[in-house]
């Protein structure tokens, strides 16, 4: 069975350019997550899908920052203009919808962001 | 603000050695949970602990949880090289579907 992946793994980028991260959940899997790390400070929640809907986008920074997942399937998460501080690795996760669904998630690799 | 803080935040100890690394968080929990991330790598789940839970065990790791002080403990007994990596602790108040995670420990374990 395929884990999580994300696309691309790396991505540098000039300040002021668009950069879009994708995340495939696990098949089935009706939550999905995104996380940053910046320099190497805590994980942060950014975000969290059931399905299509967001859940909670409490953490996202700024509205630089849009994400997306048509169809309820692979998200993607967009960054218009990128800034400096945008810097990090992004992390996606997913789990399955139900009693306990956040007890387990399920990490991608990341991306890792860079932004000059 | 960030809930769950692990100390050390580096720790290095020759193979076969024990360590330890504890995390505090700030408000009341649902449960805890303890990830690994090798480098390059994605998190990967490692064990959870109840609030109602004081010690838990999954073949070398072993977690503690005091709730009256709010902290916790994730020990890795018997170490290898493959442990290397950084361990986060991550909690779940319960009441949402986010985990709070903290800025993680470096382990390098040396041969």
């Amino acid at each position: 069975e395929a884990g999580v992946t994300q696309f691309p793994s790396h991505s540098v980028i000039e300040k002021g350019q668009t950069v879009t991260l994708r995340c495939d959940p696990i098949s089935g899997h009706d939550n999905l997550y995104w996380y940053r790390r910046v320099m190497g400070k805590e994980i942060k929640f950014l975000l969290h899908f059931v399905k299509e809907s967001k859940q909670d986008e409490s953490g996202m920074p700024n509205n630089r920052f849009l994400a997306e997942r048509t169809g309820g399937t692979y998200s993607t998460l967009k960054v218009q203009p990128a800034e400096l501080e945008d810097s990090g690795v992004y992390f996606c996760a997913s789990s399955s919808l139900g009693q306990g669904a956040n007890e387990k998630l399920f990490f991608g690799s990341g991306t890792q962001l860079s932004v000059l | 603000s960030q809930q769950g803080e692990e100390d050390p935040q580096a720790l290095s100890i020759q193979e076969g050695e024990n360590a330890t690394m504890n995390c505090s968080y700030k408000t009341s929990i649902n449960n805890l949970q303890w990830y690994r991330q090798n480098s390059g790598r994605g998190l990967v789940h490692l064990i959870l602990i109840r609030s109602n839970e004081r010690e838990k065990h999954s073949g070398r790791l072993r977690v503690t949880l005091d709730t009256s002080k709010k902290s916790s403990s994730l020990l890795i007994t018997a170490s290898r090289a493959a442990d290397t990596a950084s361990y986060f602790c991550a909690t779940d108040a319960g009441h949402d579907y986010k985990l709070s995670f903290g800025a993680g420990t470096t382990v390098t374990v040396r041969a």
